[in-house]
């Protein structure tokens, strides 16, 4: 079964805190994992994907396959990174298979 | 610099309602997809198509069809809106190398 899971729905941190937005997964295969992003009023973007090793606004994330994890970091937190987050794995059919958000918010 | 359209932004529609959500892109991209959005459940994919005339049902296909009579847009119906439909619907498209989604607008659907 193909499955991504974000354990919080809710993250809050205060700026200049580092953050980090927990996402595990469940895939037979190889997998290839997304971060989104859906600031206030805009739509679903892209963020970052695990193929690219990019950083992107200062964040990072790494696959780890022993532990399936794609976690989403970032050491020193904004207030313009305040936003919904989902981690998402590319399954079968070249579908993509979300988690179910977490809703970050960086205190000023 | 909008790539995928989508027609509405919010509706409003009564119980037993045919609804047409329409979307439309414009990077040539095969592959079409229809998600709804809905707190604590992330998104689910209802239906998707990877050519004209092709749909394959996603995780959540119940009380939706779709219709894909030209590459660049891909409609989703409610047969019979029924309050438990009331969700945000993302549209989006992909091609056949980068797998790197584009997202519509969404659309806001409240069935009363």
């Amino acid at each position: 079964a193909q499955r991504v899971t974000q354990p919080e729905k809710l993250l809050s941190v205060f700026k200049g805190a580092p953050v980090e937005l927990k996402c595990n997964y469940s895939y037979s295969g190889s997998p290839e994992l997304f971060w989104y992003v859906q600031y206030s009023r805009q739509r679903l973007q892209l963020l970052l994907r695990h193929i690219s090793r990019e950083s992107i606004k200062g964040f990072t994330a790494d696959l780890n396959k022993g532990e399936t994890s794609f976690h989403l970091k970032k050491p020193f937190a904004q207030e313009e990174d305040s936003a919904m987050y989902y981690c998402a794995l590319l399954g079968g059919a070249q579908k993509l298979v979300f988690g179910q958000g977490t809703r970050l918010t960086i205190n000023p | 610099d909008v790539k995928v359209t989508q027609s509405s932004r919010y509706l409003v529609k009564r119980t037993g309602e045919k609804v047409f959500l329409e979307c439309v892109q414009d990077m040539d991209h095969e592959n079409m997809f229809w998600y709804r959005q809905d707190p604590g459940l992330g998104l689910r994919l209802i239906y998707f198509s990877y050519d004209v005339k092709m749909k394959e049902k996603g995780d959540i296909p119940e009380g939706y069809s779709v219709s894909r009579e030209k590459k660049e847009r891909f409609s989703l119906i409610l047969e019979s809106a029924s309050t438990n439909q009331t969700s945000m619907y993302l549209c989006a498209s992909s091609d056949m190398t980068s797998y790197g989604y584009t997202f519509g607008s969404g659309t806001r659907l409240t069935v009363v």
